[in-house]
């Protein structure tokens, strides 16, 4: 069982439009992370999140962290096909665990 | 700065045949994962240690065993490999810290024919 859902798992878009992409659990988490993974390569860190209704922007992604600490979400504006690839959220704990688990992936495809 | 290394790279296998998937880190992180993924989806967690000389179960732990034989080493062994196995398989570490992210290896493409 994947706790970690996101939506949608596809997206294929132009490039300009922009684009949401969601994070669900039922899970608090004590930090999410969001990851970016190119094909034959591993997945590589874009934010961590932490406190809840934190937003985060890098360029042209907005990052947010559900009040509750269960949800987040990555807008991206004006994309571009430098950002096509599968993004993935992950969530730590609270301490005790030190388990850190991924959610499905959202694969995401931007056409010139 | 190699960051996470993992060996090998690609490997085929026979059904039935055992083999041990390498990691090692040289961040000095407590922390080590090992994920599996699956064709277009994102990774499920295997086992995972916490520190040096402990593992626990993750999301999918039947058909594995680790060992994690210092802190830079964690590795992965597939006692009887079968078709369900064949996957990507990466090894990760973090430092402790619930705010921290993970670094990853280039991952192992396994086929088990």
């Amino acid at each position: 069982t994947q706790l970690l859902e996101q939506s949608p798992q596809f997206l294929s878009i132009q490039e300009g439009e922009n684009l949401t992409v969601y994070c669900n659990s039922s899970s608090v988490f004590s930090s999410l992370q969001w990851y970016r993974q190119e094909p034959g390569e591993g997945p590589v860190l874009l934010v961590t999140v932490v406190t809840g209704g934190e937003v985060k922007k890098l360029k042209r992604l907005t990052f947010q962290f559900g009040d509750a600490r269960k949800d987040s979400s990555l807008h991206i504006t004006a994309a571009q096909p430098g950002d096509t690839g599968l993004y993935l959220c992950a969530g730590a704990w609270t301490s005790g665990t030190y388990k850190y688990i991924f959610g499905t992936g959202t694969r995401l495809k931007v056409l010139a | 700065n190699a960051g996470v290394t993992q060996t090998p790279k690609f490997q085929v296998l026979k059904t039935g045949q055992s083999m041990t998937l390498q990691c090692a880190q040289d961040m000095n992180h407590n922390s080590m994962y090992w994920y599996r993924q699956d064709p277009g989806m994102g990774l499920r967690l295997i086992y995972y240690s916490a520190s040096e000389g402990t593992t626990d179960k993750g999301e999918v732990p039947n058909g594995y065993n680790v060992s994690r034989l210092n802190k830079r080493e964690f590795s992965l062994r597939l006692e009887s490999a079968a078709p369900s196995q064949t996957s990507v398989y990466f090894c990760a570490s973090r430092r402790q810290g619930s705010d921290k992210g993970a670094f990853f290896g280039q991952g192992t493409r396994l086929t088990v024919v």
